[in-house]
């Protein structure tokens, strides 16, 4: 079965500094994308960062990057310079390549960026 | 870019009567769009897979003569929730997968702000 799991169901951090939120997944596939997404108080789901299975770069997005380890099918996400507005849930996900592109879903960490 | 819509954003209705959502992307075509239903502070629960042109794809468990879907253009798919009852009152977003575009924007899912349906 292909999963999707978020170990930290909340997390906390003060503004200015720095967080690592962890996922890691299950599939039999070798071709698929990883996403994080946000979602903030308003519950608009905004995408945060995106990753391929087949690059090992690490993909950054501003103060987000990603922390990808395929062997370990692992899929962090780091927040730098927190701040007040990064307050949300966020949401770890992939899909397979091809037509399908649905996604798996992890339980989601919430987290609180404390001034 | 990549913006998708949602209308309306809340609705209050009485329970036996039909209920219908919009879900447009703004600047791009969609072939594929997608209805999730959404608990509060839980997880993304996928209803459906709309397809331009076709019929929609339900998940397990989801009547699909309760909730009707037609995705009647490429920018345009609709959930019409009908006889809603109280049960049906949840938060329901939508996303759609542009069509074409750069590589990596195919393969991403885009959000609507969702919709509070309340059912009394």
């Amino acid at each position: 079965a292909q999963t999707v799991t978020q170990s930290q169901p909340e997390m906390s951090v003060q503004e200015a500094e720095t967080v690592t939120l962890s996922c890691t997944y299950d599939t039999s596939e070798s071709n698929y994308y990883l996403f994080w997404y946000k979602q903030p108080p308003s519950r608009q789901m905004i995408l945060v960062i995106r990753q391929e299975a087949y690059k090992q770069q690490n993909a950054t997005e501003n103060r987000f990057s990603v922390n990808f380890q395929k062997a370990a099918k692992s899929f962090s996400l780091k927040i730098s310079d927190s701040q007040l507005g990064d307050t949300a849930m966020y949401f770890c996900a992939f899909n397979n390549a091809g037509n399908n592109r649905k996604l798996i879903w992890g339980l989601g960490t919430s987290l609180a960026v404390n001034p | 870019g990549a913006v998708v819509s949602q209308h309306p954003s809340w609705v209050i209705c009485k329970s036996g009567t039909s209920v219908k959502i919009e879900c447009r992307s703004l600047d791009f075509q969609a072939t594929t769009m997608f209805w999730y239903r959404q608990f509060p502070k839980q997880s993304l629960m996928l209803m459906a897979t709309s397809n331009e042109g076709s019929k929609a794809t339900y998940e397990q468990g989801v009547e699909k003569d309760k909730f009707l879907i037609n995705h009647a253009s490429l920018t345009l798919s609709t959930l019409t929730v009908t006889s809603a009852h109280p049960e049906d009152s949840s938060f329901y977003i939508c996303s759609a997968i542009p069509t074409s575009g750069r590589a990596s924007s195919t393969d991403t899912q885009y959000f609507g702000p969702g919709t509070r349906l309340t059912v009394l």
